[in-house]
């Protein structure tokens, strides 16, 4: 079975420009997540859809920060401007019912952003 | 909120036994994961526990005690390959489909 798969794997970008970032999830798999995760610290989720609807977008700085997941498949997260302080490995993960009631999630290898 | 709390790092010596604490607030509980982050690669699910207890897989054992709000991840027979971060996770109280992951511990396992 094919992993979760991100690119790019690494961005560097100067601040105020913007970038985007593309996840093709688990096949099957309706609920996918993007997570950010700085350096040193635990994963944060930033959006969390089921198929092609957003379940969970609290944390998600929406004035910069955008994702969408059109088809229900693919999803694609965007950073429009960037700052510094956005420099982070951006997760996709993705998961089905069965495995999510113990706690499981597949995640990609990420995507890496600096932010100059 | 919801918060869980780990030491940042963990070290210890080839063939030795290495635990890993987590302790966790949050008002409703649905269970701990714990997660394996090698430098530069992607989390990976080990174990989970939703009651009380020890859960064996191979190498690798977890422990939750819901009463005093606590978990441990248990490494025996610590290889270098082990040498990584551990998270433990819990399942957000409001939406149980959303992990709320810990800080992190930094297992280096050394020769």
């Amino acid at each position: 079975e094919a992993g979760v798969a991100q690119s790019p794997r690494y961005k560097i970008i100067e601040k105020r420009q913007s970038v985007a970032f593309w996840c093709n999830p688990i096949s099957g798999h309706a609920t996918l997540y993007w997570y950010q995760q700085i350096l040193g610290q635990g994963p944060k989720l930033l959006i969390q859809f089921q198929n092609n609807g957003v379940v969970d977008d609290s944390q998600l700085p929406k004035d910069r920060f955008s994702a969408e997941r059109l088809k229900g498949v693919d999803s694609t997260l965007k950073i429009q401007p960037a700052k510094l302080e956005d420099s982070a490995v951006y997760l996709c993960a993705s998961s089905i019912p069965s495995r999510l009631n113990t706690g499981e999630l597949f995640f990609g290898e990420g995507s890496r952003l600096t932010v100059l | 909120g919801q918060s869980l709390e780990q030491p940042s790092e963990v070290t210890a010596v080839e063939g030795a036994i290495v635990q890993i604490n987590c302790t966790y607030q949050t008002s409703g509980f649905y269970g701990l994961s714990w997660y394996q982050q090698h430098d530069g690669g992607a989390p990976t699910f080990l174990s989970y526990n939703a009651l009380d207890g020890l859960e064996e897989t191979g190498r690798f054992s977890s422990f939750l005690s819901r009463s005093d709000s606590y978990g441990y991840l248990l490494l025996q027979e610590l290889q270098m390959k082990d040498s990584a971060s551990y998270f433990c996770a819990v399942r957000d109280q409001w939406n149980t489909d959303k992990l709320i992951f810990g800080t992190g511990t930094r297992l280096q396992v050394f020769p």
